[in-house]
């Protein structure tokens, strides 16, 4: 199947810094790519979806100013914390999204886990 | 934002039983996938299941659909200690958005 990479895979940053996670879709080109959170025991939360070269779409409760969502190509998405805070700290997760046919296939990153202190 | 519900949330089976998982959604969906999470790593793909679909295999795994009831079953038959991970549904529905449920813990003991 279609593979997915996130970079970094873990982080662990001081509150107040911001932090970049980038997601590639790396043998297709990904019309639109997701970003989830997932804190520990619960499930995926959608927090963005975002189409390339246009701007990105959140979900209710999540700060498009905190979160910045950059899809600059087909190919990478990347996911800012700014000002990150320990209540920030979870498994951020990118998923990409093409259309080989008729149908959609949708792909998932391995995640990153971020560690604010 | 999730829309369905899993249960159960958490499951403890020895090895060789079969494993359940429930999954109830509230919108109609396009299909519905299982997806298993092993802890502190990314999302495996098991199995799809079209709404016109009442049941599909893939090796060990049983899925079953019903429309009607908006639920949907994954069976694990003869697990193994491998298969202990977290185990997700996903529905596609409007706007081919994939919406995952709760998740159920699953932890095959030895």
């Amino acid at each position: 199947g279609a593979v997915v990479s996130q970079h970094p895979s873990w982080v662990i940053c001081k509150s107040g810094t911001s932090v970049k996670i980038e997601c590639r879709s790396l043998d297709f080109q990904a019309t639109t790519m997701f970003w989830y959170r997932q804190f520990p025991k619960q499930s995926l939360m959608l927090m963005a979806t975002s189409n390339e070269g246009s701007k990105a779409t959140y979900e209710q409760g999540v700060e498009k100013d905190k979160f910045l969502i950059n899809h600059a190509s087909l190919t990478l998405s990347t996911l800012t914390v700014t000002s990150a805070h320990p209540e920030d700290s979870s498994f951020y997760i990118c998923s990409a999204r093409y259309r080989p046919g008729a149908r959609y296939e949708q792909y998932f990153g391995p995640g990153t886990r971020l560690t604010v202190t | 934002s999730q829309q369905g519900e899993e249960d159960p949330q958490a499951l403890s089976i020895q090895e060789g039983e079969n494993a359940t998982m429930n999954c109830s959604y509230k919108t109609s969906i396009n299909n519905l996938q299982w997806y298993r999470q092993n802890s502190g790593r990314g999302l495996v793909h098991l199995i799809l299941i079209r709404s016109n679909e009442r049941e599909k295999h893939s090796g060990r795994l049983r899925v079953t659909l019903d429309t009607s009831k908006k639920s949907s079953s994954l069976l694990i038959t003869a697990s193994r200690a491998a298969d202990t991970a977290s185990y997700f549904c996903a529905t596609l529905g409007a706007g081919n958005m994939l919406t995952f449920g709760g998740g159920t813990r699953l932890m095959v003991k030895p």
